[in-house]
């Protein structure tokens, strides 16, 4: 069974520290790494998908790297800003019993303080 | 593409009731997924459809809960009764292509049962 894990739980930085998100997960058989944002009562925003042939994707001050081996993603934020504020998700897809299986991390709270 | 649709955004009822919560998947994605999110327990996934076919409903948490897909472009998450602890955001999710694509996530519908 697939078990992703993110550190820290909680994370506060001042404004403008770059910072790095862990997500580890327990089967490197995977299909693809995805990372979302979700603000307070809001849904899910996807923010980088990472195939599993992939080792990295970068969306503007955002980059997520892929090392499967290890089992392990981090998602590097540069610059961070106040709006950046957020809890930060890594889902894991794998295949199971012929199917796609997603399993979530729990996520990391991020605090950037202006 | 107007993303994952939900409906309704908020729903507050009386314990007892049936409750009916909506979705529309993104045209062309053929697996949707219902998920439960709470404080205690994160976000859980409580059944996965696939063609709308239901693959994996091992967590609907009892009989109390019904999911349907009638067709490629909506489904139905039904509580009868509801009850207080049902309380929670309900998300819906699409994706395509076996999950290559990623997942999109609605706005969510949160439900408050007194």
């Amino acid at each position: 069974k697939q078990e992703v894990t993110q550190i820290p739980a909680a994370l506060s930085v001042p404004e403008g520290e770059n910072l790095v998100l862990n997500c580890s997960f327990t089967d490197s058989a995977i299909y693809n790494l995805q990372w979302f944002r979700q603000d307070p009562g809001k849904g899910l925003t996807s923010l980088l998908l990472i195939q599993s042939s992939q080792r990295e994707q970068t969306s503007g001050r955002l980059n997520a790297s892929l090392d499967k081996s290890s089992g392990r993603s981090t998602l590097y934020i540069a610059a961070s800003q106040p709006g950046d504020s957020a809890t930060y998700l890594c889902a894991v897809t794998g295949w199971g019993g012929g199917y796609q299986k997603v399993t979530f991390g729990t996520g990391t709270k991020l605090q950037v303080i202006p | 593409d107007a993303g994952v649709i939900q409906s309704p955004r908020h729903e507050v009822t009386e314990m007892g009731q049936e409750v009916t919560l909506r979705c529309k998947p993104i045209s062309g994605h053929n697996s949707l997924f219902w998920y439960r999110q709470t404080m205690m327990r994160g976000l859980e996934l409580l059944i996965y459809f696939n063609n709308n076919v239901p693959i994996d409903d091992s967590g609907m948490p009892e009989d109390r809960f019904s999911a349907k897909m009638p067709n490629a472009s909506f489904s139905t998450l039904k509580i009868q009764p509801s009850e207080p602890r049902d309380s929670a955001v309900y998300f819906c999710a699409s994706s395509g292509e076996g999950g290559a694509v990623g997942y999109t996530f609605g706005s969510g519908t949160r439900l408050t049962v007194v």
